[in-house]
């Protein structure tokens, strides 16, 4: 089953901060995240595995709450090379990343 | 190092028509697969393998089979093409089975008329 991300889309100028929420009706091991620009492959950001760490990539972290089977992905001071659309990717056991499946994407726009 | 080299990058074929898409890897990552990406469907999972001579099904499996006769190589074929089939085709590797990074080739686009 897809996971649900949400928002759909984030339209944001410069320097905003925006979340982008994961969630999952089955036990996560860990959740991906990827960003695609438009035209292009998606490129991986970061993994988040069991134990509700959280991680960063430049400004942007990511967190995982296994017992609430969500993750949040937070991009803080947004520039305008941040526009793209987010997809997170949830895997239900370990050692399984043949089973890889993604959310529906959440749009993100940062205008000047 | 090229990393995933998908081929070819466009495609138009005829309903009915067979094809297949080629897939190759340099980084001898043993998790191989195919996604397929549709306007406000996210990407979903086609065929993946595990290694050489294993494949299983992903999400949408009808109409496409894999093989893998070698690391490198991960080919999806379209077996009688139909309308529905038109999409773009990401193939991904990674390098082991613990939680690791998928690397997307560049993607091919599809289109069945």
């Amino acid at each position: 089953q897809q996971p649900v991300q949400s928002p759909q889309a984030v339209i944001l100028r410069e320097g905003e901060d925006a979340v982008i929420n994961c969630s999952s009706s089955k036990a996560l091991y860990s959740v991906h995240w990827y960003r695609q620009k438009h035209g292009e492959a998606p490129v991986f950001l970061m993994i988040l595995l069991k134990g509700g760490e959280q991680k960063g990539h430049e400004k942007i972290s990511a967190s995982f709450n296994e017992k609430k089977q969500q993750s949040s992905l937070y991009l803080t001071a947004s520039q305008l090379s941040y526009s793209g659309t987010y997809f997170c990717g949830t895997e239900k056991r370990a050692y399984n990343t043949d089973k890889l499946i993604f959310g529906t994407g959440t749009r993100l726009q940062v205008f000047p | 190092n090229a990393g995933v080299t998908q081929t070819p990058k466009f495609q138009v074929l005829k309903t009915g028509q067979s094809m297949t898409l080629q897939c190759a890897q340099d980084m001898n990552h043993e998790y191989m697969s195919w996604y397929r990406q549709d306007p406000g469907m996210g990407l979903r999972l086609i065929h993946y393998s595990v290694g050489a001579g294993i494949t299983d099904q992903g999400e949408v499996p009808n109409g496409y089979n894999v093989s893998r006769s070698t690391t490198e190589d991960f080919p999806l074929r379209l077996l009688s093409a139909a309308p529905s089939q038109t999409s773009v085709y990401f193939c991904a590797s990674s390098y082991s089975q613990e939680s690791q990074p998928q690397h997307f080739g560049d993607g091919t686009r599809l289109s069945i008329l």
